[in-house]
């Protein structure tokens, strides 16, 4: 089983629609996650933060369930702008090194 | 701020030459990495390096060689290219170990004839 699993998608989803992506993890002492954002042949780039306590920056939505041990991000009114690919990361404790799930593939359409 | 910067953007090697590939970073952070992504396929992380004077194998060593030449410099080098290593390199840092968020630089894309 890998650390970290996505769904690879594609998601195909008209403009303004809500989507939501989840990332399984398999190390129940993993302490820090992130959502990044990679667009086509470019590098990726933090997205944002996912706190215990869940956190929301604008249309974007992270969320972590550590008893089922996955995180969300929920994208509402999607826009053409948001296709992109997105990486969950997970980190277990004290770990010099980050474990990047596979990406999950976002196109909207107008 | 150049955040990360890599050198060169874009390389085409003959099978068996050897090349390095340049990373630098100039947000004082002490953790740096290595990774390569195939096309359509997640990142695989090669080496990194937690701290300044350390480099630790990642999940796809084989063939590749890093020096941490200073806390803001990070080589990856490939003595003896293959077709197999055809991909696209990305280097990244952060401020300390997998904690913390991960800058990554544009990446050199790399064809191994």
């Amino acid at each position: 089983r890998k650390e970290v699993e996505q769904d690879p998608g594609p998601f195909n989803v008209p403009e303004g629609a809500t989507v939501a992506f989840n990332c399984t993890y398999s190390n129940s002492a993993s302490q820090s996650f992130f959502w990044y954002r990679q667009d086509c042949r470019k590098e990726p780039k933090l997205l944002m933060s996912v706190y215990s306590s869940g956190n929301e920056d604008g249309r974007f939505t992270a969320q972590l369930n550590r008893a089922s041990q996955y995180i969300s991000l929920l994208i509402r009114d999607s826009k053409l702008s948001d296709s992109a690919t997105y990486l969950c990361v997970v980190n277990p404790p004290n770990a010099g090194k980050s474990t990047f799930g596979d990406g999950t593939t976002l196109t909207v359409k107008p | 701020n150049a955040g990360v910067t890599q050198t060169p953007k874009f390389q085409v090697l003959k099978t068996g030459q050897s090349m390095t590939l340049q990373c630098a970073q100039d947000m004082n952070h002490n953790s740096m990495y290595w990774y390569r992504q195939d096309p359509g396929m997640g990142l695989r992380l090669i080496y990194y390096s937690a701290s300044e004077g350390t480099t630790d194998k990642g999940e796809v060593p084989n063939g590749y060689n890093v020096s941490r030449l200073n806390k803001r410099e990070f080589s990856l080098r490939l003595e003896s290219a293959a077709p197999s290593q055809t991909s696209v390199y990305f280097c990244a840092s952060s401020e300390l170990g997998g904690t913390y968020e991960q800058y990554f630089g544009p990446g050199t894309r790399l064809t191994v004839t």
